[in-house]
């Protein structure tokens, strides 16, 4: 069983969207939860960092946790061509402070 | 983008080659990470480093050779590769491994390896 699980997409979305991105896991002791945004040919970037049950939002972006039902998902509201790249889940799983572990990746395009 | 540094961007080598890669980090951070992308692939931690000690080791291969001189720096020594270790290389950092959750983690620009 993958410890993060995320779908590859892509997920395609008009200008001005909600893009809804999801990440279930499978270790219940996962304690800190990122959200990564990938360009193709780029490092991955730091979006939100989340580690308590509940909504955080960060201008356009808002990550939501809930570890009962071991899901986070990352909303982009007013969606934009720029905000097309690949999506990156990751968490610890509490055991090893410092590992990391990484879903394959959501694909967004955002079309004009 | 000059948070963590990587050098050199891209690389061609061949199987008989010995290279490194090399990472600096102008965060004031004490932990130090490689993870190898491949296509198609998550991210994968090769190994990590805590105030230059290392703390984790992900059953890499032994041509692969880490080395951490102090808290800023981070080499990864490359010696006879194989083609499937084509892949891009990426350095991270962070504040470091104390407390009780993982800091984020800042990473660098990457190398592309290609071994031929």
């Amino acid at each position: 069983q993958k410890e993060v699980e995320q779908n590859s997409g892509p997920l395609s979305v008009p200008e001005g969207a909600i893009a809804s991105l999801n990440c279930t896991y499978s270790d219940r002791g996962s304690q800190s939860f990122f959200w990564y945004r990938q360009y193709s040919g780029k490092s991955p970037e730091l979006i939100m960092s989340i580690y308590s049950n509940g909504d955080k939002e960060d201008g356009r972006f808002t990550a939501q946790l809930n570890k009962a039902s071991q899901y986070v998902s990352l909303l982009i509201r007013d969606s934009q061509p720029s905000d097309s790249a690949t999506y990156l889940c990751a968490l610890d799983r509490g055991s090893t402070l410092g590992r990391l572990y990484f879903g394959r990746g959501t694909q967004l395009t955002v079309w004009p | 983008e000059t948070g963590v540094t990587q050098t050199p961007r891209h690389l061609v080598m061949g199987m008989t080659n010995k290279k490194s890669l090399k990472c600096e980090q102008h965060l004031g951070h004490n932990a130090m990470y490689w993870y190898k992308q491949s296509a198609k692939k998550p991210l994968e931690l090769m190994f990590v480093y805590n105030f230059k000690e290392q703390t984790e080791n992900n059953s890499v291969p032994s041509r692969f050779s880490p080395e951490c001189p102090n808290s800023s720096h981070l080499f990864l020594h490359l010696h006879t590769l194989q083609p499937e270790d084509s892949a891009l290389y990426l350095c991270a950092s962070s504040q470091d491994l104390a407390g009780e959750s993982t800091d984020t983690q800042y990473f660098g620009p990457g190398t592309r390896l290609t071994v031929l």
